[in-house]
This record gives C-alpha cells, sequence and structure tokens, in this order.
C-alpha cells in the first residue's frame, strides 16, 4: 500500500527556511492531491496547504507568503518550504495524501511525522 | 473559514463503556465534507470515518458517526483499551481552507 516518510533537518535556525521532503513509496504522486500538516508540541492540527500533482497548489491563508510546495514527479516526492521561521514554527510536520482524487477528500495515509525545531 | 469546535475537551471512562464526542462548525459542511481521526501518542493521525458517516477501510464497526449541516457526532459503541487517544474532526469541503477541530481526549477513568 502507499506509504509517505518525511526528511529533512530537525534543527532550523530562527528566520531561515524550513525544507521538508516527503517521499511517496507504493505508489505514484500522480493524480493525487497532497498535503501538508503540523502539529505543534501538546497541541492540535494544523493545515498547512496541498499541491496536486501538476504543480498547483493551495495554501493556508494564515501561511500564506512564506509557504512553497513543489511536487518532483521523476522521483515521487513532494516538499514544502516555510521561510523566516520562529519558535511558533516548531511542530511535527505530516504529509498526507488527499485519499480521493479531488482536493475535497480527507487524509488518507499519513507520513509518520518529523519534529522540527526552530532554534534561536 | 469554517472554524470547528469540539465537545468535551476530555472523556473520562472505562471499556466497554460508550462513548459520544461532538463537532460543532461554525458554518454549514457542505455534502457532509466531514472527518474523523485518531491520533495516539507519538503516531500520525489516523483516518476513521469520513463523509460524516462513512468508515475507512478496516475500521472497526463500533466507530461510527452521524450527523449534518453543522452538528456531527462519533460514537464508540463499546470503548476497548486500544481506543484511548484523541479523536479529532476535520472539515474538507471548503477546500481553499481546510480546519480541524481542538480534539476531545479519551482517556480511562
Amino acid at each position: 500500500q502507499v506509504q509517505l516518510q518525511e526528511s529533512g533537518p530537525g534543527l532550523v535556525k530562527s528566520s531561515e527556511t524550513l525544507s521538508l521532503t516527503c517521499t511517496v513509496s507504493g505508489g505514484s504522486v500522480n493524480n493525487y492531491y497532497w498535503s501538508w500538516i503540523r502539529q505543534p508540541p501538546g497541541k492540535g492540527l494544523e493545515w498547512i496547504g496541498y499541491i496536486y500533482y501538476t504543480g498547483s497548489t493551495t495554501y493556508n491563508p494564515s501561511l500564506r507568503g512564506r509557504v512553497t510546495m513543489s511536487v518532483d514527479r521523476s522521483k515521487n516526492q513532494f516538499s514544502l518550504k516555510l521561510t523566516s521561521v520562529t519558535a511558533a514554527d516548531t511542530a511535527t510536520y505530516y504529509c498526507a495524501r488527499h485519499g480521493g482524487r479531488y482536493s475535497t477528500s480527507p487524509f488518507d495515509p499519513w507520513g509518520q511525522g518529523t519534529l522540527v525545531t526552530i532554534s534561536s | 473559514e469554517i472554524v470547528l469546535t469540539q465537545s468535551p475537551g476530555t472523556l473520562s471512562l472505562s471499556p466497554g463503556e460508550r462513548a459520544t464526542l461532538s463537532c460543532r462548525a461554525s458554518q454549514s459542511i457542505s455534502i457532509n465534507y466531514l472527518a474523523w481521526y485518531q491520533q495516539k501518542p507519538g503516531r500520525a493521525p489516523r483516518l476513521l470515518i469520513y463523509g460524516a458517516s462513512s468508515r475507512a477501510t478496516g475500521i472497526p464497526d463500533r466507530f461510527s458517526g452521524s450527523g449534518s449541516g453543522t452538528d456531527f457526532t462519533l460514537t464508540i459503541s463499546r470503548l476497548e483499551p486500544e481506543d484511548f487517544a484523541v479523536y479529532y474532526c476535520q472539515q474538507y469541503g471548503g477546500s481553499t481552507r481546510i480546519t480541524f477541530g481542538p480534539g476531545t481526549k479519551v482517556d480511562i477513568k
């Protein structure tokens, strides 16, 4: 079945750019929407945005201007960049597939998540 | 933006008991684009229910979802030890802004 794996630095300095990649195995990025979600320690879930396999994106307005997502179909990966990070961006970052072939689909499956800590 | 409110914040129950979790939306959710997820400590969320009432693949039938419009419910008919976790509702119909509720923790009484 489809599996997702996040990768990237676990520690990023304040004001710098957070970069993460999600690698898809057991399936293809083609024909699906893919989301990033984050969860600060001990808190709830926040949707960051999604990307279609064609490269079309939709971002959470609360983060717009700092977020960029991209997809690399040849590597079966998609990526997240978040600029000008602060301590408030410390969180576990998850990637997930939209379960159906529409943006209006729930998230299934999810990656295991990766903790990114913003240091001063 | 559709804001989701979940109640109660914490539900303390014993194994075998029935759990009823509520999710209320600030405006009507179109075509019941409402999902429920279960999250255990240190784990990613797992999809339980989508479309307000459809169980995801492999989810036991003790989990059921109901509701429409602005009021939705997740019911666990008889709690098993592995069901003690945090449950989140999510609306995914507002595709320009997907939102989650703050979560309900179901813990052992």
